[in-house]
């Protein structure tokens, strides 16, 4: 069966830290990849997403993610996180059955 | 616009008790449709999709049953509630077909005491 696994799963960072998120899927067909924030109180919301092309996808507020089909991973950094980074972030695939399988989130927590 | 609502946002149900938690889509038409839930420490775990009307899978065998009665209404039910089913209950949207983003809905909370 497909599976999202996020390895991190509680992360703390002081602000200015660089950050990257493990994701990882089985699955050996066609994917489309996604990562998803939650901030405290929020709905969840897109930070960005892989459909094809270039492999390196940038989303909003600095973040970027790299597939790299050959690990089966979608990795979320950003060079510099801010404190009003803290949330939740989950990394999510979409199989040709247009099921969305998320992983089991990551909590980050930035310090000032 | 597209809008999605699920209700209710909040209940408190003993154990043993019926469930039923509604979710409709606005604007778009014949949309894929979820339920997750979200349990602490597990993430999110999809429950249910329906890519159509009548058309319901299963990710998770347990004591509850969703259903799609019309094209933009998704149902999620229980006919008799365990502790653990407590948590955050998710419904979502998408466009059928292809790798398009999904959307959620609210979120309602249930409490089984």
């Amino acid at each position: 069966a497909q599976s999202v696994s996020q390895h991190n799963h509680h992360v703390i960072l002081s602000e200015a830290a660089s950050l990257e998120l493990g994701c990882n899927y089985s699955y050996g067909g066609t994917v489309n990849l996604f990562w998803y924030v939650q901030y405290p109180g929020q709905h969840l919301q897109l930070l960005l997403k892989y459909f094809s092309g270039d492999p390196l996808v940038k989303g909003i507020k600095g973040f970027e993610a790299e597939f790299i089909k050959s690990k089966f991973s979608f990795n979320l950094r950003k060079p510099s996180v801010q404190w009003s980074d803290t949330a939740e972030y989950f990394c999510a695939v979409k199989v040709n059955t247009d099921k969305l399988i998320f992983g089991t989130g990551t909590r980050l927590q930035v310090f000032p | 616009s597209q809008t999605i609502h699920q209700w209710p946002a909040t209940l408190v149900q003993p154990v043993g008790s019926p469930l039923s938690l509604e979710c409709t889509v606005e604007g778009t038409s014949n949309p894929n449709l979820y339920w997750y839930r979200q349990a602490a420490g597990r993430g999110l775990q999809l429950l249910f999709y329906s890519v159509g009307i009548g058309q319901i899978s299963s990710e998770v065998p347990q004591n509850l049953s969703a259903s799609r009665p019309q094209d933009r209404q998704f149902i999620l039910s229980s006919k008799k509630l365990l502790l653990s089913d407590s948590g955050f209950y998710l419904c979502a949207w998408s466009v059928l077909r292809g790798g398009n983003t999904i959307y959620f809905g609210e979120g309602s909370w249930l409490t089984v005491v």
